[in-house]
C-alpha cells in the first residue's frame, strides 16, 4: 500500500529550531512537497523536492532522500505565526498526490 | 492576481439533492485536482485532471464526478450527496516547470449534508 508517515504534533519555542520528519512508501515517486495550513484555511505551498539534498528558502529548508524514503522540513528562528499544520506529500505517479495527516506544530513564547 | 477560486465557501444541503462545486484558475495551469480533507485522514485526492478533457481516478472518488471541458475550470458534482460525504473540498492546480512543481490550493468549501 501507499502510506505517509509525519508526527501528530510538536511544540517548540520561539525563535527555537524545529525539524519535521516525514517518511514515505509509495508505489512511484515524482516528487514530494510540504505545505503549511493555518486553521481553516487552504495548504499553502513551502517547497518541492524531486532529486536528493537540501533546499534552502529563508528560514524554511527541506531534505531528501530517496533511498530511504525519507524527508524533513526545517524551521528556523521560529515565530508564533509558524503555529501551524505542515503537511507532507509525495506525487506517487504523475498527479496521483499522496498526503500525511499532517504535524500540527506549537510555537511558544 | 493568480488565484485558485471555489464556490460556494459554504453549503449545507440534504441527501440526495444534486450539488456542483465550481473551481476556477488564472494560472493557464494543466494540471487540476479536487481533495476532501477530514480530521484525522488528512487530505485525499477525490478526482484529477491532466488537461482538458483528461480525468482520472484519485483515492476516494466514489460518489463524486468531475468534468474539464475548458482548461480553467474542473466542477466537482455530487450526483447524489450522503452525509459520509460532508466534509471540507479544496480545489487546486499545478504547474510544472522542468524539475519545478508549484500546486496552488483554493480557498476551500465546507459541505454539510444532512
Amino acid at each position: 500500500g501507499q502510506n505517509i508517515d509525519q508526527p501528530t504534533e510538536m511544540t517548540a519555542t520561539e525563535g527555537a529550531i524545529v525539524q519535521i520528519n516525514c517518511t514515505y512508501q509509495t508505489s512511484g515517486f515524482n516528487g514530494l512537497f510540504w505545505y503549511q495550513q493555518h486553521a481553516g484555511e487552504a495548504p499553502t505551498f513551502l517547497s518541492y523536492n524531486v532529486l536528493d539534498g537540501l533546499e534552502e528558502k529563508g528560514r524554511f529548508s527541506s531534505f531528501l532522500s530517496r533511498s530511504k524514503g525519507y524527508s524533513y522540513l526545517l524551521l528556523k528562528e521560529l515565530q508564533m505565526k509558524d503555529s501551524a499544520s505542515y503537511l507532507c506529500a509525495v506525487d506517487s505517479g504523475t498527479y496521483k498526490y499522496i498526503f500525511g495527516t499532517g504535524t500540527r506544530l506549537k510555537v511558544l513564547a | 492576481e493568480a488565484q485558485v477560486t471555489q464556490n460556494p465557501r459554504y453549503l449545507i444541503t440534504v441527501t440526495g439533492k444534486k450539488l456542483t462545486v465550481t473551481c476556477s484558475q488564472n494560472m493557464n495551469h494543466e494540471y487540476m485536482s479536487w481533495y476532501r480533507q477530514d480530521p484525522g485522514l488528512g487530505l485525499r485526492q477525490i478526482y484529477y485532471s491532466m488537461n482538458v478533457e483528461a480525468t482520472d481516478k484519485g483515492d476516494v472518488p466514489e460518489g463524486y464526478k468531475v468534468s474539464r471541458k475548458e482548461k480553467r475550470n474542473f466542477p466537482l458534482i455530487l450526483e447524489s450527496p450522503s452525509p459520509n460525504q460532508t466534509s471540507l473540498y479544496f480545489c487546486a492546480s499545478s504547474s510544472r516547470q522542468g524539475a519545478r512543481e508549484t500546486q496552488y490550493f483554493g480557498p476551500g468549501t465546507r459541505l454539510l449534508v444532512l
